[in-house]
């Protein structure tokens, strides 16, 4: 399974752009990322996943580097409300099941 | 639209008792999760069920059983209640293998 190395906190400013950054240096060819919050004492959110190009919806944007060993999500306007754990996670398909395994995250702390 | 529901979101429980907590989605999902949280950590899954009438063992499934009788409905029991079984359990489901999980809030459990 690759695993993900994420620094445990960051802080960011409200109203600037908070970039996340996560290493998978064994990822396979075949695997995905999938970035996922936690807003404190509630269920992890999915936000975006990514293979190879990067991909922006109407939470984030990923960028995946071109030899796939480390992506960054960028949440481009932080508000106080994005302030949560971020799981970047590499999807692992085994025997036709979708496993995610969350590591520790980072802690983001958006702040006023 | 619900979601995904969990009951109960709080239960205190005496070592050796049972329970069973309800995890119930409204979109016709197929896969069905069941994690838990410790305090500082990532979700570990427990068990899953690829569909209805199936279940299968996760990360760590040892003093734990599930049932998936009805598509929409996936149960997670504990026969003997442990204090190492004090925890937060998250529910979550998705469309297909591929498909985005999406959580529920959660039942914080205390075993004494």
């Amino acid at each position: 399974d690759a695993k993900t190395t994420q620094p445990p906190s960051m802080d960011c400013a409200e109203g600037r752009a908070a970039n996340l950054p996560c290493n998978h240096s064994t990822i396979s060819g075949n695997e995905y990322v999938y970035w996922y919050r936690q807003i404190h004492s509630q269920g992890p959110q999915y936000i975006i996943h990514g293979l190879k190009n990067n991909e922006t919806n109407e939470m984030a944007s990923l960028i995946i580097t071109e030899d796939r060993k480390s992506s960054t999500l960028i949440l481009p306007h932080a508000t106080l409300r994005d302030t949560a754990v971020y799981y970047c996670i590499v999807r692992v398909v085994n025997t036709g099941f979708q496993k995610l395994v969350f590591g520790t995250g980072t802690r983001l702390l958006v702040s006023p | 639209n619900a979601g995904v529901t969990q009951t109960p979101k709080f239960r205190v429980l005496k070592t050796g008792q049972s329970m069973t907590l309800l995890c119930a989605q409204d979109m016709n999902h197929e896969y069905m999760y069941w994690y838990r949280q410790d305090p500082g950590m990532g979700l570990r899954l427990i068990h899953y069920s690829v569909g209805e009438g199936t279940t299968a063992k996760g990360e760590v499934p040892d003093g734990y059983n599930v049932s998936r009788l009805k598509k929409q409905n996936f149960l997670l029991g504990l026969e003997s209640a442990a204090p190492s079984q004090t925890s937060v359990y998250f529910c979550a489901s998705s469309y297909s293998r591929e498909g985005t999980q999406h959580f529920g809030d959660g039942t914080r459990l205390s075993i004494l």
